[in-house]
């Protein structure tokens, strides 16, 4: 079974610390995706990756920056944590896009800024 | 951009039917529909091609209307185990960003 692994289930955060949300998948998956979820904002994409080391912005990127320097790790960094970046994040991987291949989740991190 | 789900909230009986609706701005390539349960990860219940092909799973079927940029989710007889979030995912064609909609919570009650 392919296995998406966020490095940690619950994290609590000053405001002004940086944050580094790890995320490692076992199956060889080109594309990775960062989501952060809200009430009644559904999964909204931050970051995603096609390739080691390429990076692009999804639709909510201000504040956050990412790193794939492997192919199965993919790293989300808060730069300095504000509170209104608390929320759930995913992470999840894929085979190639173009041929209607579907998203794995990790199991998310909850995290929380004071 | 992101797509629209309706309805946002649903709360059902045990054997009654329910409808989730998507819908985009832009052209669907095809449309992904996943389920979340609590505190679980979103997990993938089937796919929907260009051509109006419909899928199913279990008793979850789906239809897709490229034209009108539209998906509909069809659960018949709900089950208790139906309960959960649903999402609607595509990928904005050839850019490999893939994106959610907006969820619709399912409760089912017995």
């Amino acid at each position: 079974d392919v296995k998406v692994t966020q490095s940690s289930r619950y994290l609590v955060k000053r405001t002004g610390e940086k944050v580094f949300l790890e995320c490692v998948q076992d199956m060889d998956h080109e594309n990775m995706f960062w989501y952060r979820q809200d009430p009644g904002l559904g999964l909204r994409l931050i970051y995603f990756s096609y390739d080691v080391k390429m990076k692009e912005k999804g639709d909510i990127p201000e504040g956050y920056s990412v790193s794939r320097e492997k192919k199965e790790r993919f790293s989300l960094i808060l730069e300095s944590a504000s509170t209104n970046q608390t929320s759930m994040y995913l992470c999840a991987s894929s085979w190639a896009l173009e041929k209607d291949e579907k998203l794995f989740f990790g199991s998310g991190t909850q995290l929380s800024v004071l | 951009q992101q797509p629209v789900q309706s309805p946002q909230a649903v709360i059902l009986r045990e054997g009654e039917d329910a409808v989730i609706n998507c819908s985009s701005s832009k052209a669907l390539y095809s449309v992904h529909w996943y389920r979340q349960k609590h505190g679980e990860a979103p997990v993938f219940l089937m796919i929907l091609l260009k051509g109006g092909e419909q899928k199913g799973h279990e008793k979850i079927s789906a239809s897709f209307n490229e034209k009108k940029q539209q998906s509909s989710l069809y659960l018949t007889a709900s089950q208790l185990s139906y309960s959960g979030t649903y999402f609607c995912g595509t990928e904005a064609s050839g850019t490999y960003k893939y994106i959610f909609g907006t969820g619709t919570r399912l409760k089912v009650l017995a």
